[in-house]
C-alpha cells in the first residue's frame, strides 16, 4: 500500500525557517517525481513545486521560488521542504504528492509572531 | 498563469440527481506532445484531496464509474452520473500542460 506521511509542521515566526519532511513507502520511491501542495485556510490548492527521480531537477511556483527548496533522499524514501524567510502567507498545510495520484495526510505551517 | 475557473461554485443536489461541473482555462492545455493535462480531484471534508480523473478523461483506479471527464482545449467537464451521499465535498481541476501547475478554485457539492 502506497503511504506518505508528511512531518515537521509547526508555529514558526516570520522570518524564520522549517524543514517538512515526507517518508514514502509502498512503492519504489526512486522511480517517481514528486510534488509539494498547500493549502490555506479555507481555501484552494496552490502547487510549490516539484523534484524530479533523482533529485537533480527541481521546477517552483513563481511565489515562493528562491524561498523555498524541494529535495529527496531516495535512500531514505524521504522527501523534503526546506522553506526560509516565511511570512504569514505561507500559513497552510503542506501535502506531498505523487504525481496527485497518492497525497500525504498534510502538515500545518503556522507563522506568526 | 495558466487560471482555471470552476463552476458552479456551489452545488447542491440530491442522492441520485446527475450534475456536472465546468472548468475553463484561460489558454488551450493541449500540450505539444499531444496529451491534454487536466485532472479532477476530490477533497472530502477532513481530508487530503484524492484523484478521480486524470488526462481528461481517463477514470483513476478505484474511483466509481458514475464519474466521467470530458472536454478538450480550453473547456472541461466533469459529470456524476447518479450523485451519492459519499461524493460529497470540493472537487477541484488541476492542469499541468503549462508551468506552474495551477488549481481551479474548487465547486463545493452539497447533498440535500
Amino acid at each position: 500500500e502506497v503511504q506518505l506521511v508528511e512531518s515537521g509542521g509547526s508555529l514558526v515566526q516570520p522570518g524564520g525557517s522549517l524543514k517538512l519532511s515526507c517518508v514514502a513507502s509502498g512503492f519504489t520511491f526512486s522511480n517517481y517525481w514528486m510534488d509539494w501542495v498547500r493549502q490555506t485556510p479555507g481555501k484552494s490548492l496552490e502547487w510549490i513545486g516539484e523534484i524530479n527521480t533523482d533529485g537533480s531537477k527541481t521546477n517552483y511556483a513563481p511565489s515562493i521560488k528562491d524561498r523555498f527548496t524541494i529535495s529527496r533522499d531516495n535512500a531514505k524514501s524521504t522527501l523534503y521542504l526546506q522553506m526560509s524567510n516565511v511570512k504569514s502567507d505561507d500559513t497552510a498545510i503542506y501535502y506531498c504528492n505523487r504525481l496527485f495520484a497518492y497525497w500525504g495526510q498534510g502538515t500545518l505551517v503556522t507563522v506568526s509572531s | 498563469d495558466v487560471v482555471l475557473t470552476q463552476t458552479p461554485p456551489t452545488l447542491s443536489a440530491t442522492i441520485g440527481q446527475s450534475v456536472s461541473i465546468s472548468c475553463r482555462s484561460s489558454q488551450s492545455l493541449l500540450h505539444s506532445n499531444g496529451n491534454t493535462y487536466l485532472h479532477w480531484l476530490l477533497q472530502r471534508p477532513g481530508q487530503s484531496p484524492q484523484l478521480l480523473i486524470y488526462l481528461v478523461s481517463r477514470l483513476e483506479s478505484g474511483v466509481p464509474n458514475r464519474f466521467s471527464g470530458s472536454g478538450s482545449g480550453t473547456d472541461f467537464t466533469l459529470k456524476i452520473s447518479g450523485v451519492e451521499a459519499e461524493d460529497l465535498g470540493v472537487y477541484y481541476c488541476v492542469q499541468g500542460t503549462h508551468a506552474p501547475l495551477t488549481f481551479g478554485s474548487g465547486t463545493k457539492l452539497e447533498i440535500k
